[in-house]
């Protein structure tokens, strides 16, 4: 099992361009997670998906969207790239009788110029 | 919102020193408490859940117990070895729905 996987791992962006992070699981899991993480504030919750076709906001989800089209990807889109949004991106899955024990990709770092 | 903090935001201890951090959480409407390791460069790795009052989890040297009476969980590492640096999150779930709300994170630094 490749457990989660993302793409790309590094992007740099220009404001205003737009890009897709693409999450993918092998391990059936029903929920899938979009994340955060900024220096000093831990992970923060983009979007998330509790199966396939549904999503739902999390707590800092302006300026992104998200798809969940097949069960096994979840898409993170910026339509319109703000250098705010340079962070490290983490998609993360979980079991839906276990959703408090998530599985976490390697991260994409995105730098918007 | 669930306010999930952590406390020290750093830690800086010596090879075979003994350390503990806080998290600390809304002990009202509780449903569960995370702990995950994070080394750097890697994604984060699931360490605790806890869900019962005075609940302890150990595996290996870490060990961790949950007080959701007074709304707090300590993390321990017995022994800090080089390898145990990393940060380590604590999270707590905002409702039964599974979104979890991490705390900042203490970032440990073990001496050789």
């Amino acid at each position: 099992n490749a457990g989660v996987t993302q793409t790309p791992k590094f992007r740099v962006l220009k404001t205003g361009q737009s890009m897709t992070l693409l999450c993918a699981q092998d391990m059936n899991h029903e929920y899938m997670y979009w994340y955060r993480q900024d220096p000093g504030m831990g992970l923060r919750l983009i979007h998330y998906s509790v199966g396939e076709g549904t999503t739902a906001k999390g707590e800092v989800p302006d300026g992104y969207n998200v798809s969940r089209l097949k069960k096994q990807n979840f898409l993170l889109g910026l339509e319109s790239a703000a250098p705010s949004q340079t962070s490290v991106y983490f998609c993360a899955s979980s079991l839906k009788h276990r959703l408090y024990e998530q599985y976490f990709g390697p991260g994409t770092r995105l730098t918007v110029t | 919102i669930l306010n999930v903090e952590q406390s020290p935001q750093s830690l800086h201890v010596q090879e075979g020193d003994s350390t503990n951090f806080t998290c600390s959480f809304p002990s009202s409407n509780f449903y569960a408490l995370h702990w995950y390791r994070w080394e750097t460069a890697k994604s984060p790795e699931a360490l605790f859940v806890m869900t019962l009052n005075g609940d302890e989890k150990k595996k290996g040297r870490i060990s961790a117990t949950l007080n959701t009476k007074e709304g707090y969980s300590y993390l321990y590492i017995k022994g800090s070895q080089p390898e145990d640096s990393a940060t380590y999150l604590c999270a707590s779930p905002y409702n039964q729905g599974g979104k979890l709300i991490f705390g900042q994170g203490t970032e440990l630094s073990v001496k050789p």
